[in-house]
């Protein structure tokens, strides 16, 4: 049975810097790409970035509203994908989901989600 | 506002076929696949159809995907209480990002 099970979430003031990990199991995480999406209260699916697996020399891509903030790594040896968020904002307060794209190169497993509250 | 264009809220009663619209452009849809994900309230999205048009194993046959050209579409037959939920499409973008409609809000009257 696949699993992402995302820990890190809190609460933190605005400029701060937090650290989601995404623990995986129950597929093969190192051939695996692996994106982040995050969701609002009462809003739509954002994508916030992807890295590819080591065959792909572990390439990131990320959306404009996080670039040059955010970055996101994996430890293949932890089956553990992270999320690194600096210079946070309120407009970055959401649900993080952790997602696995094991079969095709969208999320097909999605984490249960952490909540991030970006606040003074 | 999304690039890939969904409307806000579908209905249908039980039994009967609806579909959900997805419109995008030669940048995203019209030149990559589409996928569809379900979200029940209160819990993580699960995907229902990828690359345009296949279902992942457990998702029943009742949810079908199509592409043409720069649209995707959702089609749900056989309605039932328990499909009620939001609904997102997505894409790959030609800049390497990944893009999500706004989401449908489908309501089983």
């Amino acid at each position: 049975e696949v699993q992402l099970v995302e820990s890190g979430g809190g609460l933190v003031q605005p400029g701060g810097s937090l650290k989601l990990s995404c623990a995986a199991s129950g597929f093969t995480f190192s051939d695996s790409a692996m994106h982040w999406v995050r969701q609002a209260s009462g809003k739509g699916l954002e994508w916030v970035g992807r890295i590819r697996s080591k065959g792909y020399n572990y390439a990131t891509a990320y959306a404009a509203s996080v670039k040059g903030r955010f970055t996101i790594s994996r430890d293949d040896s932890k089956n553990t994908a992270y999320l690194q968020m600096n210079s946070l904002k309120t407009e970055d307060t959401a649900v993080y989901y952790c997602t696995g794209a094991t079969v095709t190169t969208l999320p097909d497993y999605w984490g249960q989600g952490t909540l991030v509250t970006v606040s003074s | 506002q999304s690039v890939l264009t969904q409307p806000p809220s579908a209905s249908g009663t039980p039994g009967q076929r609806v579909t959900i619209s997805c419109s995008g452009t030669s940048s995203n849809i019209g030149g990559n696949y589409a996928y569809w994900y379900q979200q029940l309230p209160g819990t993580a999205p699960k995907l229902l159809i990828y690359r345009n048009n296949q279902r992942p194993s457990g998702v029943p046959d009742r949810f079908s995907g199509s592409k043409s050209g720069t649209s995707a579409s959702l089609a749900i037959s056989g309605l039932r209480s328990e499909d009620e939920a939001d609904y997102y499409c997505a894409a790959w973008d030609d800049s390497l990002n990944v893009l999500f409609g706004g989401g449908t809000k489908l309501t089983v009257l």
